[in-house]
């Protein structure tokens, strides 16, 4: 079974530029979230998806962040003119949403990608 | 609101040796999870355990012990003899079913030198 995978593991973008990262779930897990982690620090929540619906997104930081996930498995977190304050490594999880919540039981956490903005 | 606070920022210790990590959470909420992930140098996020707040019982699993006490708002992870492969930045972090977000704490970094 394959784990949660992320592409592109590097971007390097200039300034004002647009990404697009993406995420691969592991099948079957119905919720996904998004992290936003800086250098030495632990994650930050950035939104929450349960299947397609975004049911949490007080986490982005600006409204040049966008997230989708449109048929419910992959999804992708768009930053639009990219900042310098936005390098980080951004993270994407899933797990099983069961009768306790989704935040009941452990996430698994793909590689990452990391953005860096020139 | 809830908070986790992980004091020691960076702990260096000889293999072998024994090494707690500290973890403190805040919470109101009487229903909640806590866990301890990993994160060695290649960068992912590694699960270890989770642990709800109506089980206090001590988890052992090899060389890993984790003491959850409500009492002192505490989960502390130990690991025993340990060793080189070992070094990573450890997180707990708590989750709340009222919301979506898990809160993780800053880390702390374990250096195991040979």
């Amino acid at each position: 079974g394959a784990g949660v995978s992320q592409s592109p593991r590097y971007k390097v973008a200039k300034r004002g530029q647009d990404v697009a990262l993406r995420c691969d779930p592991i099948s079957g897990h119905v919720s996904l979230f998004w992290y936003q982690q800086a250098l030495g620090q632990g994650p930050e929540f950035l939104t929450y998806f349960q299947n397609e619906a975004q049911l949490d997104k007080s986490g982005l930081p600006s409204d040049r962040f966008f997230a989708e996930r449109p048929e419910g498995s992959v999804s992708t977190l768009k930053i639009q003119r990219t900042q310098q304050e936005d390098s980080a490594v951004y993270l994407c999880a899933s797990s099983l949403a069961l009768a306790g919540g989704p935040v009941s039981y452990e996430q698994y956490f793909g590689p990452g990608t990391r953005l860096t903005v020139t | 609101a809830q908070k986790v606070t992980q004091a020691q920022t960076e702990i260096s210790v000889v293999e072998k040796e024994d090494v707690t990590l500290d973890c403190v959470y805040e919470t109101r909420d009487t229903t909640y999870y806590l866990f301890w992930y990993k994160q060695p140098p290649s960068g992912e996020l590694v699960f270890l355990i989770r642990r709800n707040s109506f089980d206090e019982q001590n988890e052992i699993s090899g060389r890993y012990s984790w003491n959850f006490q409500k009492s002192t708002s505490s989960f502390n992870f130990t690991i025993t003899a340990s060793q080189v492969v070992d070094s990573a930045v450890y997180f707990c972090a708590l989750s709340v079913t009222s919301n979506y977000q898990l809160i993780w704490g800053a880390g702390t970094k374990l250096i195991i030198k040979p």
